[in-house]
């Protein structure tokens, strides 16, 4: 069984400075997926960034990173120059011996002007 | 747009009713899964699909709940004697390979 845990329920962070959401995972399977999905107020969730565990090299998506650390099962998103659209909530996710996702409990992100 | 869609967004109900919700995938997807999510907490997973056959069920998807796809396009999930604690937001997601899940907009469910 898979388990991921996100241990910062909420943060804040200035527009345009950077903010990183930390989240950790359990595994038995050797090839998975980790994902960041991000859920506005109200709104769909979406796709944010993926990682397949068998690169060693970080994912980015424009402002969006990951720091994957395999051997500490840990899995980081950071997001640099904040913008009040990045306001939601964060789930980090899982993929592996199934098509599951499994989840963590979110952590909610307020971006400050 | 052609995104993932979901019928009715919103649903209330009285205790012992039943309620089935629609999920309409992208077109070209061939999987489509349905996830439960309580509020304060990450979505949880109740059943997958790959075109019409159902190929993992949660132990959440208890003998109330069924789902079906079947025609490999859309799909039913129906709820029987709903009870207060199936309130809950209830999404869909599809996807045409073991890699993005493109999620609904979801049902939110509320059992009086």
């Amino acid at each position: 069984a898979q388990t991921v845990t996100q241990s910062q329920p909420e943060m804040s962070v200035q527009e345009a400075e950077t903010v990183t959401l930390s989240c950790t995972y359990d595994t038995s399977e050797s090839d998975y997926y980790l994902f960041w999905y991000k859920q506005p107020p109200s709104r769909q969730m979406i796709l944010v960034i993926r990682q397949e565990a068998y690169k060693q090299q970080n994912a980015t998506e424009n402002r969006f990173s990951v720091n994957f650390q395999k051997a500490a099962k840990s899995f980081s998103l950071k997001i640099s120059d904040s913008q009040l659209g990045d306001a939601a909530m964060y789930f980090c996710a899982a993929q592996g011996g199934s098509e599951k996702l499994v989840f963590g409990k979110g952590t909610k992100l307020t971006v400050n002007p | 747009d052609t995104g993932v869609s979901q019928d009715p967004r919103h649903k209330i109900t009285k205790r012992g009713q039943n309620v089935t919700f629609r999920c309409d995938p992208i077109s070209e997807h061939n999987r489509l899964y349905w996830y439960r999510q309580t509020l304060g907490q990450g979505p949880e997973f109740l059943t997958y699909f790959q075109n019409e056959a159902q190929l993992e069920k949660s132990r959440l998807l208890s003998d109330r709940f069924s789902a079906e796809r079947p025609k490999g396009s859309f799909s039913t999930l129906e709820i029987q004697r709903t009870e207060q604690g199936d309130s809950a937001m209830y999404l869909c997601a599809s996807s045409s390979s073991v890699d993005e899940q493109f999620f609904g907009p979801g049902t939110r469910l509320t059992v009086l």
